[in-house]
């Protein structure tokens, strides 16, 4: 398998549970990124990594959300305490990681509903 | 502002018809710029990208840069129903002395057969 995977694919939980979700890249793209898309909306921007760094992570996040990624592999991104705004398509997308050319691949996301 | 900014449509093109999609984007300093399909309840997959000014082919698809007006279009020719998808543009965006994408609203294209 040569693209990017997201597992689960769906996830359904209660409010204030903890969920968690992983991102496998494709395994020579060194930069990894997370968004976020709600219905009729542009993939927003929640942070992204070059290897093992996160470089950058969107004001725009409370400190419920936490991204990791060891070793610079696979990434997982935690929501502590969802709330229904939470509920949206959480994407991964991996890419090369060149300066002027940062084509990105997308996983299939995880569907979040959040009850 | 908006970081990137679209007309989120729809717009409606009849089958055969060239199909126009706009862009603007606020960083003047941006360098690389793409233009992503969105079939519904399907994630991104790029088509395009464009790094100079002008035009670039790709089969039906040309896309067109003007980094003086920060501007970016996608033309489609001889547009099929299959074409009928959300349309994002995505610049590659300086930040925090780091690069990153940001992507528009994205423009709903519906081809009519």
């Amino acid at each position: 398998d040569t693209g990017v995977s997201q597992d689960p694919r769906h996830k359904i939980t209660k409010r204030g549970q903890n969920v968690t979700f992983r991102c496998d890249p494709i395994s020579e793209h060194n930069r990894l990124y997370w968004y976020r898309q709600t219905l009729g909306q542009g993939p927003e921007f929640l942070t992204y990594f070059q290897n093992e760094a996160q470089l950058e992570k969107s004001r725009l996040l409370s400190d419920r959300f936490s991204a990791e990624r060891p070793k610079g592999s696979f990434s997982t991104l935690e929501i502590q305490r969802t709330e229904q705004g939470d509920s949206a398509m959480y994407l991964c997308a991996s890419s090369l990681g060149q300066k002027t050319n940062e084509k990105l691949f997308f996983g299939s996301g995880t569907q979040l509903s959040v009850l | 502002q908006k970081e990137v900014e679209q007309n989120s449509g729809p717009l409606s093109v009849p089958e055969g018809a060239i199909a126009s999609l706009n862009c603007t984007y606020s960083d003047r300093g941006s360098q690389s710029f793409f233009w992503y399909r969105q079939y519904s309840g399907k994630s991104p997959e790029l088509i395009m990208s464009i790094y100079s000014n002008g035009d670039k082919e790709d089969g039906r698809f040309t896309a067109q840069l003007n980094k003086a007006s920060q501007y970016v279009s996608l033309l489609i020719r001889d547009s099929q129903p299959s074409d009928s998808a959300t349309y994002l543009c995505a610049v590659n965006m300086r930040k925090g002395g780091y690069q990153k994408v940001t992507f528009g609203t994205g423009t709903k294209l519906q081809v009519i057969p």
